[in-house]
């Protein structure tokens, strides 16, 4: 049982250039997350989904786009990629239920550098 | 939002002694999750503990437990009988009921040093 994937692990870009980090659950969960992680920081949240079909923005969604693919996978991306998205991304899903505060269950992350 | 503080940047433990880390936060909701978050040198987040807003009981989970004060809006997490492994960074997080889903605000974290 795999839990959360994220491809890539690193990845370098240059200012300007896309990318498409690719996230996916095996665990059946109806929500998932996108968060940012900055040095002396903790996580921020992105954008979230909470089920498929369905996308909303988070604390700092500038610059990102989002797709909920299918149940199991949700992708972030950055279109036109700037130093300031220089960060490591952690994707998370959850089982959503009524009292609205499930565990969220994080990928091992992607470490992004974009020159 | 919520307001997560951990005010602690670091804290040291010798391996076998108790440690507790501090986590306040502010939220003007009445029902929240309380979440504890491991994080090692390698980077992935493990989640450790949660507690209910409304659970009277004090979580527990193996070594951890969550001292949950409602009044004060606290939520530190005790980790007995340290071990080395222990050695990492340490996340609290407040899960938001007032949208949709359980989205999660963290603090800045604590960086726990276990010694020999």
């Amino acid at each position: 049982n795999a839990g959360v994937t994220q491809t890539p692990k690193f990845q370098v870009l240059k200012t300007g250039q896309s990318m498409t980090l690719q996230c996916a659950q095996d665990m059946n969960h109806n929500s998932m997350y996108w968060y940012r992680q900055d040095p002396g920081m903790g996580l921020r949240l992105i954008y979230y989904s909470a089920s498929e079909g369905t996308t909303d923005k988070g604390e700092v969604p500038n610059g990102y786009n989002v797709s909920r693919l299918n149940k199991r996978e949700f992708s972030l991306r950055l279109e036109s990629a700037a130093p300031s998205q220089t960060s490591v991304y952690f994707c998370a899903s959850s089982e959503y239920r009524s009292e609205g505060t499930d565990t969220q269950y994080f990928g091992p992350g992607t470490r992004l550098t974009v020159l | 939002a919520q307001k997560i503080t951990q005010t602690q940047p670091g804290m040291f433990v010798q391996e076998k002694e108790a440690v507790t880390l501090d986590c306040t936060y502010d939220t003007s909701d009445q029902s929240y999750g309380l979440f504890w978050y491991k994080q090692p040198s390698s980077g992935e987040m493990i989640f450790l503990i949660y507690q209910g807003s409304y659970d009277e009981q004090n979580a527990t989970e193996g070594r951890y437990s969550l001292n949950f004060q409602k009044a004060r809006k606290s939520a530190n997490l005790v980790i007995s009988a340290s071990q080395l492994g222990d050695s990492a960074m340490y996340f609290c997080a407040v899960g938001d009921r007032g949208s949709t889903l359980g989205r999660l605000y963290f603090g800045r974290g604590t960086q726990l040093t276990v010694w020999p």
